[in-house]
């Protein structure tokens, strides 16, 4: 199992220009997620997934917008990139978060990450 | 509003070293709180969960523990290693939340040999 992977892992943008970031997982995850990473600052949540064809907004969702339209696919779109969404990005997914007796799981798999620079 | 937070952000010590990674979260309303870690160019490992009714996890040479109602945990690292330098990173998993995770920024740890 390739787990979760992302495409492209770099990318260098001008101001405007617009692209796509691919993240696809074999694991059969209902939930997907896209955080990006920033210099002294947790991982912050832009858009997530609990299915196929359902996409909802996260901590930080302006700028970007996102589709699932296959449950092993999300894809995260810059319609015009500015220079402050230049930053890691990583794509994760997950099953639903369940509960066993006292104990809750919800592990998240993450990517590699895409580094992004806009210029 | 929950934050967590991480302190120090950076750390180095001499190989073969015991130490402490802390992390603290201002919400005690968690389900779970998770360590991962973090490699240069690759994703996020998870390390150690642990669930809010447990007071410590132990896996090999990690060790990490809750103290929920204080709103910290530590992660032991025993006998550090080069191989042990990355970033170490903890989450906790709010209960008004059915999908989120919030993060600290992250202890960069580096082993020297």
């Amino acid at each position: 199992n390739a787990g979760v992977t992302q495409t492209p892992k770099f990318r260098v943008l001008k101001t405007g220009q617009s692209m796509t970031l691919l993240c696809a997982q074999d694991m059969n995850h209902e939930y997907m997620y896209w955080y990006r990473q920033d210099p002294g600052m947790g991982l912050r949540l832009i858009h997530y997934s609990v299915g196929e064809g359902t996409t909802a907004k996260g901590e930080v969702p302006d700028g970007y917008n996102v589709s699932r339209l296959k449950k092993q696919n999300f894809l995260l779109g810059l319609e015009s990139a500015a220079p402050s969404q230049t930053s890691v990005y990583f794509c994760a997914s997950s099953f639903p978060r369940r509960t066993s007796g006292r104990a809750t799981y919800n592990e998240q798999f993450f990517g590699p990450g895409t580094r992004l620079t806009v210029l | 509003k929950q934050e967590v937070t991480q302190i120090p952000a950076a750390l180095s010590v001499p190989e073969g070293e015991n130490l402490v990674l802390n992390c603290s979260f201002t919400d005690s309303a968690i389900y779970n709180l998770q360590w991962f870690r973090q490699d240069p160019g690759k994703g996020l490992t998870s390390l150690l969960l642990i669930q809010s009714s447990q007071r410590e996890q132990t896996s090999g040479r990690l060790n990490a523990s809750l103290d929920k109602s204080s709103g910290r945990s530590t992660l032991y690292i025993a006998a550090s290693q080069p191989g042990d330098s990355a970033t170490y990173l903890c989450a906790v998993s709010p209960k008004d939340s059915n999908y989120q995770l919030i993060w600290g920024a992250g202890t960069k740890l580096i082993i020297k040999p």
